[in-house]
């Protein structure tokens, strides 16, 4: 039963620490998405990646956050530093091929940044 | 800005009852999904339907899609506690990556 997994699933940190979360996506997708979901502003796409390329990093805050795939098997997302309005749920998602097909979720990381 | 946008925001109805759901969009797409996510949960996807397709089943899932109206609706029948869930439209309009809706919570009453 092949599933995207995330480490941790919880975090809590203090303000202005580095706060790094992981992700092995679906062995064989092609397709990496990083998510951030808050009851304030829903889901929001922060970066994703193409055969460990990134495409597309608009979403993302760029002078505390950085989105990464050193390999195939690991996605990383840093916050450097972290900030109270950091705190949320962050999602990855894989895809087999294509950007706009389906796309399969990690359970989260739920991060609280006090 | 949104390119999928659900309603109602909140469904609250009893077990049997059929829930339906609505997604309007902005653009010209190439497919339209939906998703559930379970309170504390990721997103599962549910069901995928083409712009040039007009309705889709699944089990007790019916979708439909109206690319004049840029909308699509899906419903689900004899509705179950277990369907207590939020549910989001993505939209894939061809220049990136999926846009997802802000979703519609659905409460089935036991």
């Amino acid at each position: 039963d092949a599933r995207v997994t995330q480490t941790p699933r919880h975090k809590v940190t203090e303000m202005g620490q580095e706060v790094t979360m992981r992700c092995q996506p679906i062995l064989g997708h092609n397709t990496v998405f990083w998510y951030r979901q808050t009851m304030m502003q829903g889901l929001e796409l922060l970066a994703y990646f193409r055969n460990r390329a990134p495409l597309d990093d608009s979403g993302m805050p760029k002078d505390r956050f950085s989105a990464e795939m050193p390999d195939a098997t690991l996605a990383t997302l840093k916050i450097q530093p972290s900030e109270p309005r950091d705190s949320a749920v962050y999602f990855c998602a894989s895809g087999p091929t294509s950007l706009a097909e389906t796309q399969y979720f990690g359970p989260g990381t739920r991060l609280l940044v006090l | 800005s949104q390119q999928g946008e659900e309603d109602p925001q909140a469904l609250s109805i009893q077990e049997g009852e059929n829930a339906t759901m609505n997604c309007s969009y902005k653009t010209s797409i190439n497919n339209l999904q939906w998703y559930r996510q379970n309170s504390g949960r990721g997103l599962v996807h549910l069901i995928l339907i083409r712009s040039n397709e007009r309705e889709k089943h699944s089990g007790r899932l019916r979708v439909t899609l109206d690319t004049s109206k840029k909308s699509s609706s899906l419903l689900i029948t004899a509705s179950r506690a277990a369907d207590t869930a939020s549910y989001f439209c993505a939209t894939d309009a061809g220049r990136r990556a999926l846009t997802f809706g802000s979703g519609t919570r659905l409460q089935v009453q036991p």
